[in-house]
Order: structure tokens, then sequence, then C-alpha cells
């Protein structure tokens, strides 16, 4: 089992919509979490940061973590066509946590 | 500020050639990381420098691989000899403080490597 999950899609939207982005982990030493958003030919950049269980608002983002159940969640809402992108969630552990593992991404397109 | 820069931007070359890989992290920032994307393997951490010095090369992939980081604004990425296989898009990112998580890292817009 990888350690850390994610479905690459793609996922297709209309705009307007509410986005839902996930990832499952296996580690439980993960205290980190985090959010990465990448255009097409950019590297990535931080989008969201969460310190272990809970929920984090960003205006249109919302970052929700799950430590129970090893499971973390973005939510985008009122998806615009700028949001089209590759997400990746990408976790870290106490101690080491400059080492981040990351998801493989979701590749998200909001049609206008 | 620019950002992190990397150069070149696209390399490609022949199996068996030496590629150098280049980077300037942000001016100011004490961590550099170097990192490998593929789409079988997603992104992964190569080294990790703080103050220059390598502190974490555990995800280097063989002797083939080497960096350097001789000052604090520049740091190479070496690959002799090269391989189909090491065909990917090469980040390279910096961070202010100890490269903790709480650290935002910064990427660079990658190096895109196809060795033939």
């Amino acid at each position: 089992q990888k350690e850390v999950e994610q479905d690459p899609g793609p996922l297709s939207v209309p705009e307007g919509a509410i986005v839902s982005l996930n990832c499952t982990y296996s580690n439980s030493a993960f205290q980190y979490f985090m959010w990465y958003r990448q255009y097409s030919r950019k590297g990535p950049e931080l989008l969201m940061y969460t310190y272990s269980s809970g929920n984090k608002e960003d205006g249109r983002f919302t970052a929700q973590v799950d430590k129970s159940s090893k499971y973390i969640s973005l939510f985008i809402r009122d998806s615009q066509p700028s949001d089209s992108a590759t997400y990746l969630c990408a976790m870290s552990a106490q101690g080491s946590n400059y080492k981040l593992t990351f998801g493989k991404g979701t590749l998200l397109t909001v049609n206008p | 500020d620019a950002g992190v820069i990397q150069s070149p931007r696209h390399e490609v070359t022949e199996m068996g050639q030496e590629v150098t890989l280049r980077c300037k992290p942000i001016s100011g920032h004490n961590s550099l990381f170097w990192y490998r994307q593929t789409m079988m393997r997603g992104l992964e951490l190569l080294i990790y420098f703080n103050n220059n010095v390598p502190i974490d090369d555990s995800g280097m992939p063989e002797d083939r691989f080497s960096a350097k980081m001789p000052n604090a604004s520049f740091s190479t990425l070496k690959i002799q000899p090269s391989e189909p296989r090491d065909s990917a898009v090469y980040f390279c990112a910096s961070s202010l403080g100890s490269g903790s998580s709480t650290d935002t890292q910064y990427f660079g817009p990658g190096t895109r490597l196809t060795v033939l």
C-alpha cells in the first residue's frame, strides 16, 4: 500500500460547482497536511496547510483532516475556470517534517 | 523577488551523457530541496540542504545522481551517466527556515529532462 493515495481524476466540473478532492494515507505518524496547486508546466504552490485534525477555511477553499480515518479533503466552493489545475496533497511527520510525501495529484478542469 | 530560478527549462540528451541541472533559491532562504516528478511515482524528494549542507539524501536514486550546494545562492543536480528512466521533471524548491512543515516551500518552474 502506498503511503498516500489520491484519485488522479481527471475531474471535470461546471463553473460554480463545489469540488471535493481527497487523499487517504497509511502512516499514522503524519501530523502536517498540505494541499498544493500545480498549473500546467509550472511548479507546485502551497494552497492550504493544516496541523493535525480539524478544518481550515481560506476564502473559497476549505481543508479538512480526519486523522481517525486517515483521510483529508479539500473543498472548493464556487469553482472558477482559473481553479483548473492539478491538486496535490502532501503530508509529513513530526521529527522529519521537512520531508513531504505527496499524492500523485488530481487533475481538475472547471468549464466556463 | 524573482522566485526560485532553474536552468535549463528543457534538456534533451542521449543515454550515457552527463546532465547538470541548476538552481538559484530565493535570496535569504536557508533550505533547498530537489524533487523529481513522474507520472508513475509522482513528486519525490531527492535531497534536502540546510545552510548549504546536505541533511537528507536518502531519496537520491543511485550513485549516478549527485547534488552540491557550494554557496547559499546556487545548487546543482548532476546525473552521470544519464539513462532513459531518468526522464522526468526536476524541481528545485527553497524555504526560509529549517525546512520544517511550517516553512512554505517555494518551487521553481522545473527542468523537463528527456533522455533518449
